[in-house]
């Protein structure tokens, strides 16, 4: 499984553009990199998945640099309601992923 | 459409203790996944399934069992409780959006606390 790092917390002023980046040096050449979202007392999310280059949906958009060894997601002018925590996760989803701590991000007004 | 549901949602166990807890999807999945969430971490992966009447261990199998009989449910058991697995269980479901990746649909959890 392909280790994942990523800042543990972050904070952010409502209508501000959040990035959260993702380190995964030893991606292999066929995994696929995930971003989830999980709010309190709940299960996570799915928001957006990327193999290289930028992917955009309506909710974030996930750039990947050519060497895959990194990843961002951006997400446009948070709310409260962004207020979660962030997983990034590598390898073929089908399988067994490791999901880490995330980024806890907290946006305030 | 219920998607993942689980059940029961909370349940408290005397030390020594078994249950079993159900996940069930209606979305035809074919891989199915428990995890285990402890307060202020992540997600740990349990067992998981990549089909009926196949199971696969996780990070931390430990204590735990699992089933999968029928392709709608995923069940985890725990033969003789202890403190250490009071926990929220979170079961999932995952379908291809390519050939080779899948996105995971999770259910609302279980929170199980063992005494």
């Amino acid at each position: 499984l392909a280790k994942t790092t990523q800042p543990i917390s972050m904070d952010s002023y409502e209508g501000q553009e959040v990035n959260i980046t993702c380190s995964h040096n030893n991606i292999a050449t066929n995994d696929y990199i995930t971003w989830y979202q999980q709010f309190p007392s709940q299960g996570p999310r799915f928001i957006i998945q990327g193999y290289k280059t930028k992917v955009t949906n309506e909710v974030a958009s996930l750039f990947i640099p050519a060497d895959r060894k990194s990843s961002t997601l951006s997400l446009p002018r948070v709310s409260l309601s962004d207020t979660a925590v962030y997983y990034c996760l590598v390898g073929l989803s089908g399988y067994a992923l490791n999901f880490g701590k995330g980024t806890s991000l907290l946006v305030t007004p | 459409n219920a998607g993942v549901t689980q059940t029961p949602k909370f349940r408290v166990l005397k030390t020594g203790q078994s249950m079993t807890l159900l996940c069930a999807q209606d979305m035809n999945h074919e891989y199915m996944y428990w995890y285990r969430q402890d307060p202020g971490m992540g997600l740990r992966l349990i067992h998981y399934s990549v089909g009926e009447g196949t199971t696969a261990k996780g990070e931390v199998p430990d204590g735990y069992n699992v089933s999968r009989l029928k392709k709608q449910n995923f069940l985890l058991g725990l033969e003789s409780a202890a403190p250490s697995q009071t926990s929220v269980y979170f079961c999932a479901s995952a379908t291809a959006l390519t050939r080779a990746s899948y996105e995971q649909y999770f259910g609302p959890g279980t929170r199980l606390t063992v005494t």
